[in-house]
């Protein structure tokens, strides 16, 4: 069975912090990788995806990717209170187009 | 405007009815997805389809049936065998580079 584990939660971080948040996957044929932020009540958004070994920045947001360890992470540089929301981590399986999600992961930034 | 359109927003039923959940896009991807979110768990597949005319089940596919006449169209009936069809649907396309975009969801409340 293919898997995405992240940690449930809830992570607390005062705001202006550096939000860590953690993901493994099971499946090495994985290329894939992306996390989605859902707001309480709404659809999951796309906020970041990798596919080589490193890190990605995209404004307060870094992914970094260890294939190696099957390890996908999320920084969030000055963490606001609207950051909190559950991020999901999502793996592709071996390029079929199908992915998998893990459980999310609930962040609350404290004002 | 590109994305993706769910129809209903909310949906109500009695027990032992059929009904069917839209799903449109106009971002001319060519696989669509129906997932399954029940409250404080990740999401579960339902069905997905890769080409017109040809879908496949995914991890929970009893109780649920789907079309893909058109490329932009992917409806879901959820049928009066589906044991507990009270959930948060999302319908989602996938780009080319795997990155996979979700509508606003419908929520179904069957009593």
């Amino acid at each position: 069975q293919k898997e995405v584990e992240q940690n449930s939660g809830p992570l607390s971080v005062p705001e202006g912090a550096i939000a860590s948040l953690n993901c493994t996957y099971s499946d090495r044929g994985s290329q894939s990788f992306f996390w989605y932020r859902q707001y309480s009540g709404k659809s999951p958004e796309l906020i970041m995806s990798i596919y080589s070994n490193g890190d990605k920045e995209d404004g307060r947001f870094t992914a970094q990717l260890n294939k190696a360890s099957q390890y996908v992470s999320l920084l969030i540089r000055d963490s606001q209170p609207s950051d909190s929301a559950t991020y999901l981590c999502a793996a592709d399986s071996s390029n079929t187009g199908k992915l998998i999600f893990g459980q999310g992961t609930t962040l609350q930034v404290k004002p | 405007d590109g994305g993706i359109t769910q129809s209903p927003k909310y949906l109500f039923r009695k027990e032992g009815q059929n009904v069917t959940l839209s799903c449109e896009q106009n971002l001319n991807h060519d696989a669509m997805y129906w997932y399954r979110q029940d409250p404080g768990q990740g999401l579960r597949l339902i069905y997905y389809s890769q080409i017109v005319n040809d879908f496949q089940k995914g991890d929970i596919a009893e109780g649920y049936s789907v079309s893909r006449e058109k490329k932009e169209s992917f409806p879901l009936t959820v049928t009066s065998a589906q044991k507990n069809p009270t959930a948060f649907y999302l319908c989602a396309s996938i780009s080319r580079s795997y990155e996979q975009y979700f509508g606003p969801g419908t929520r179904l409340t069957v009593t």
